[in-house]
């Protein structure tokens, strides 16, 4: 099964509103953590958020918040006030317990329209 | 700070070649990772360090081997490259636990023919 399932291959957002990028993720390990990172069209892979699974509050940095559902297996990114160069790629990735590495969903392309 | 560093950008190798892709950072981070990322796909792990003197493998490590120099370095060797090694690869680098988070370098696009 899949660890990090992203179902949306592409999102379209207007200029100024907010947008939803869903992830859900599938770990039987109680500690976890969960990333969301940005890829722009000039490739770099860039840190937005992180959410621990013993946190109680739902992370937020600036106009990105993580809507962290635990029941539902979910962490799905919202990003406020979008702007044309939110336009990129999002992932989605998990650390679960001690493991150092990170296990990355397929990605949603992001497209901002002015 | 540079971050992390990862030379060469790009790279074209024909079949059989062998090379090897640098990796350095700055931030003074116990562990240190490589990915690659085919199209279509997320990253996935190839090696990492936990610390220096440590190696391990990840999802994809046949066909690689790595070194950790010291703190700062960590590189990836193709020994023998392979057309399915065709791929954008990335150095990240973390401090160990849970929370620590990632930080990646630009990556090195490598075309194998």
């Amino acid at each position: 099964a899949q660890k990090i399932t992203q179902t949306q291959p592409g999102m379209f957002v207007q200029e100024k509103e907010a947008v939803t990028l869903d992830c859900t993720y599938d770990t039987s390990d109680p500690s976890y953590g969960l990333f969301w990172y940005k890829q722009p069209s000039s490739g770099e892979m860039i840190f937005l958020i992180y959410q621990g699974s013993y946190d109680q509050q739902n992370a937020t940095e600036g106009r990105y918040s993580l809507n962290f559902q635990k029941a539902r297996k979910s962490a799905n990114l919202v990003i406020s006030a979008s702007q044309l160069g939110d336009s990129a790629m999002y992932f989605c990735a998990m650390r679960e317990g001690p493991a150092n590495n990170l296990f990355f969903g397929t990605g949603t392309r992001l497209t901002v329209i002015p | 700070n540079a971050g992390v560093t990862q030379t060469p950008k790009f790279q074209v190798l024909k079949t059989g070649q062998s090379m090897t892709l640098q990796c350095a950072q700055d931030m003074n981070h116990n562990s240190m990772y490589w990915y690659r990322q085919d199209p279509g796909m997320g990253l996935r792990l190839i090696y990492y360090s936990a610390s220096e003197g440590t190696t391990d493998k990840g999802e994809v490590p046949n066909g690689y081997n790595v070194s950790r120099l010291n703190k700062r370095e960590f590189s990836l060797r193709l020994e023998s490259a392979a057309p399915s090694q065709t791929s954008v690869y990335f150095c990240a680098s973390s401090e160990m636990g849970l929370a620590g988070i990632q930080f990646f370098g630009p990556g090195t696009r490598l075309t194998v023919l």
